[in-house]
């Protein structure tokens, strides 16, 4: 969906450097959430916001961290990469209404070597 | 807390065949259930969604789903697949309204493999 954008679509790093993977939507959504997606393991959340002052962690945060520095922007953050993080992470965005159909953006490829 | 099963994590099927994939969630209150899809390197696209009214849920390209609230299933099918079906097809769930956190909790997946 082209109303959640995510950057960068690739990124390869070394353990132990740091790296902020950002999301950006124009959809007007208040929630905001950072998946991670491993094969056999589906997607498991790491973080979300229901509004720029409120910030929850996910079934996975250990290892990362948010910023949501707008309503429209959503970063997540390795503050130091190890391998086991080599996955593919998904931004999704929903406005919080009871349906709470959430929105995906096109997934960033992170492989930590 | 709630989890979600899919049962199949590998289908392989020729085309025309019909498909039903599982999917059972835990919570015992009310439920919004989803079935997503994610085309090879693509992201993740809903497919239908039950919130409530008419158990038998019409998404797009043909799919179907059904809940069955004493069975604690969302089984979706399609009486007649394609190779352009080819794809991995999640099923979440999150509680419904009302519910404290509004969060989708997600299966596993079932990579579903069409041969022509």
């Amino acid at each position: 969906d082209a109303d959640v954008t995510q950057t960068p679509r690739n990124r390869i790093t070394k353990t132990g450097k740091r790296i902020m993977l950002e999301c950006s939507q124009t959809k007007g959504h208040d929630r905001m959430y950072w998946y991670r997606q491993d094969p056999g393991l589906g997607l498991r959340l790491i973080y979300y916001s229901f509004d720029v002052k409120d910030i929850n962690k996910g079934e996975i945060s250990d290892g990362y961290s948010v910023s949501r520095q707008a309503q429209a922007k959503f970063s997540l953050s390795l503050e130091s990469a190890i391998p086991n993080q080599t996955a593919l992470y998904f931004c999704a965005t929903s406005d919080g209404d009871r349906n709470n159909e959430q929105f995906f953006g096109p997934g960033t490829r992170l492989t930590v070597l | 807390a709630q989890s979600v099963s899919q049962h199949n994590h590998h289908v392989i099927l020729s085309e025309a065949a019909s498909l039903e994939l599982g999917c059972n969630y835990s919570y015992g209150g009310t439920v919004n259930l989803f079935w997503y899809v994610q085309y090879p390197g693509q992201h993740l696209q809903l497919l239908l969604k039950y919130f409530s009214g008419d158990p038998l849920v019409k998404g797009i390209k043909g799919f179907e789903a059904e809940f069955i609230k004493s069975k604690f299933s969302f089984n979706l099918r399609k009486p007649s697949v394609q190779w352009s079906d080819t794809a991995e097809y999640f099923c979440a769930v999150n509680e419904g309204y009302g519910g404290a956190t509004n969060k989708l909790i997600f299966g596993t997946g079932t990579l579903l493999a069409v041969q022509p």
